[in-house]
């Protein structure tokens, strides 16, 4: 399996709902990221885990909160999000954050905030 | 983190080799380039990346210059597949919190012509 699969594709919610993206990957990779991408610009980095702990956490407003639970999977719990959070949110993963191993990257979850 | 700068778009006629230029001015000695591209829609995918020789594999190659202030991806018979996002990206070297960080650029919108 040489894959990161990201559910659900595709994500409505209010501005006062909970929601949760998910990422998966079964390569043993112990490195895994998220990035948010608006329209037309490149991806921006949000959060690093790394063996299962957070690394770096880009000043990520708290209303987005990452959560590593084991080595294949990293969610992305969001509460009272804006409208201005509506973005392509793409998780990845690489062997480890060594800067030698390429990141294999999800398709992403498109989110829109109403 | 060294910063890239690359031309905003290129165009490249079907079957023709495209070459994509990068300047990395300020990399330091162990900071590796990376390149990766994004179809539209979808999670980015990495191509090759280097550190100093020049690097090829199945899809392009990577020729980076002695002084290591720019580099060139090469893919050598472009189809119309190829049209995409081409992102060079600087990878953090070791030390540092930040190590191992992959940030984009803008990156080079690549159209491939019949």
């Amino acid at each position: 399996d040489t894959e990161v699969t990201q559910t659900p594709k595709h994500l409505v919610m209010g501005m006062t709902n909970k929601k949760s993206l998910k990422c998966e990957q079964h390569m043993g990779h112990r490195a895994m990221y998220w990035y948010k991408q608006k329209a037309k610009k490149p991806p921006e980095l949000m959060f690093v885990y790394s063996y299962e702990k957070l690394s770096i956490n880009e000043s990520v407003p708290s209303r987005f909160s990452p959560e590593c639970p084991n080595s294949s999977l990293l969610n992305l719990h969001l509460h009272a999000l804006q409208p201005e959070d509506s973005a392509l949110y793409l998780c990845a993963s690489s062997q480890d954050r060594g800067r030698n191993y390429g990141y294999t990257f999800g398709s992403g979850t498109r989110l829109t905030v109403v | 983190d060294a910063k890239t700068t690359q031309p905003p778009s290129m165009d490249c006629a079907e079957g023709r080799a495209a070459n994509l230029p990068c300047n990395h001015s300020t990399i330091s000695g162990n900071e590796y380039v990376y390149w990766y591209r994004q179809i539209h829609s979808q999670g980015p995918q990495y191509i090759i990346h280097g550190l100093k020789n020049n690097e090829t594999n199945e899809m392009a190659s990577l020729i980076i210059t002695e002084d290591r202030k720019s580099s060139t991806l090469i893919l050598p018979h472009a189809t119309l597949r190829d049209t995409a996002v081409y992102y060079c990206i600087v990878r953090v070297g070791a030390g540092g919190t930040s190590y191992g960080k992959l940030t984009f650029g803008q990156g080079t919108i690549l159209t491939v012509h019949p």
